[in-house]
């Protein structure tokens, strides 16, 4: 069964541009959170969606948001990009939406802002 | 506030064992996750502990003690492969709360 993919895997932008992030979970994964990882932060929580809705959201700006397909794709998308937004963002599924649910890990994008 | 706390750094001998432990403070309790995370990788799903106790996989086992709100990771037969950054996350009320990670070198 292949694993979580995300696309693209290396990101460069400059400052005030807007950045649009891709995951595709495991094959009958149906709930998909998203990740920022910073040295210093560690993985801190964005958004976690299940059967398209929004069901989570951690402390972030609105310029961060996301969405998630009726295929259980997801995108997340960050507007009026800063420098502190450099970053491994890592998405990650499990096959419902359960307290109880293993997530599994993409292998993450790496976004960098000039 | 909701809080997970473990070593920045730690350091073992190969063939040796290692505990990495770790405590949390967070709202609601669901289970508590330990993963691997190879330099430039994605985290890797290690083992889970909802219940109190040791649960053993192998090499690695995972202790939980939901009354002191404490957890241990201990790696046995050290390798060098078990380099890596091992994060705890506690399932709290509505989402995953990570821990900053714990590096651990394995020396020969």
């Amino acid at each position: 069964k292949a694993g979580v993919t995300q696309t693209p895997r290396y990101l460069i932008k400059t400052r005030g541009q807007q950045v649009t992030l891709s995951c595709s979970p495991i094959s009958g994964h149906r709930s998909v959170s998203w990740y920022q990882q910073t040295p210093g932060q560690g993985l801190q929580f964005l958004f976690e969606y299940f059967s398209e809705t929004q069901r989570n959201k951690g402390n972030f700006p609105g310029r961060f948001s996301g969405r998630q397909f009726s295929n259980s794709r997801s995108e997340m998308n960050v507007s009026t990009l800063e420098l502190g937004d450099s970053a491994l963002y890592l998405c990650a599924s499990s096959r419902d939406y359960s307290k109880e649910e293993t997530q599994y890990f993409g292998p993450g994008t790496r976004l960098l802002v000039l | 506030g909701q809080n997970i706390d473990q070593p920045t750094e730690m350091t073992a001998t190969e063939g040796a064992i290692v505990q990495i432990n770790c405590t949390y403070q967070t709202s609601g309790f669901n289970g508590l996750f330990w993963y691997q995370q190879h330099a430039g990788e994605a985290p890797t799903f290690l083992s889970y502990n909802v219940l109190d106790g040791l649960e053993e996989k192998g090499r690695f086992s995972s202790f939980l003690s939901r009354s002191k709100g404490y957890s241990y990771l201990l790696l046995k037969e050290l390798q060098m492969k078990d380099s890596a950054s091992y994060l705890c996350a506690v399932r709290a009320t509505d989402k995953l709360i990570f821990g900053t990670g714990t590096r651990l070198q394995v020396f020969p």
